[in-house]
């Protein structure tokens, strides 16, 4: 069975700062990644998609990255911003099943990320 | 804009009683999904469906049910059966035809027990 892990639970940094948000899953017979972000008492907005035979996707100061062999994602987030406080959550997609259970998402408990002006 | 709506966005259930949770989308999607999420637990998939008239379990489908007779709807009911209904409940969907596309979320229903 999938297990996906976010190291830290929660993190605290000053404004302007980068950081690393860092995900591991245990089967790496994925077929792509997703980043979320989740606003208090909201629902999950879409950050970043890596497909299994991508290293990395960017999207503004967004970077994600993909080690399928090892289980791991990265998020970086570069000159961090009050704005990016909310929690970060990463799922992982099966690379194998049928009948829909192709597309059922395992998710992390996410990071709880809050930034300081 | 397309988009995902649920209805309503607070819910209180009275000991016993069955509620019904909505989920509307307007993004043509094949498939719909219910998570539960609780504090410190992440989301957990209730159930999920891939076409009209067809649905799936998920991995905590204990106490709750669906139905899909329309490809925009995908309502909830928690049930009686359901003894800790106290969550942030999340609907989703994806479509199917299309490979690594997104899921895309609602902005959830809180219910609670009176």
């Amino acid at each position: 069975k999938q297990e996906v892990t976010q190291i830290p639970a929660a993190l605290s940094v000053p404004e302007g700062e980068n950081l690393v948000l860092n995900c591991s899953f245990t089967d790496s017979a994925i077929y792509n990644l997703q980043w979320f972000r989740q606003d208090p008492g909201k629902g999950l907005t879409s950050l970043l998609l890596i497909q299994s035979s991508q290293r990395e996707q960017t999207s503004g100061r967004l970077n994600a990255s993909l080690d399928k062999s090892s289980g791991r994602s990265t998020l970086y987030i570069a000159a961090s911003q009050p704005g990016d406080s909310a929690t970060y959550l990463c799922a992982v997609r099966p690379g194998h099943g049928s009948g829909g259970s192709n597309y059922k998402l395992t998710f992390g408990k996410g990071t709880l990320l809050t930034v300081n002006p | 804009d397309g988009g995902i709506t649920q209805s309503p966005k607070y819910l209180f259930r009275k000991e016993g009683q069955n509620v019904t949770l909505s989920c509307e989308q307007n993004l043509n999607h094949d498939a719909m999904y219910w998570y539960r999420q609780d504090p410190g637990q992440g989301l957990r998939l209730i159930y999920y469906s891939q076409i009209v008239n067809d649905f799936q379990k998920g991995d905590i489908a204990e106490g709750y049910s669906v139905s899909r007779e329309k490809k925009e709807s995908f309502p909830l009911t928690v049930t009686s059966a359901q003894k800790n209904p106290t969550a942030f409940y999340l609907c989703a969907s994806n479509p199917t035809a299309l490979n690594n596309q997104p899921q895309h979320f609602g902005d959830g229903t809180r219910l609670s027990i009176l």
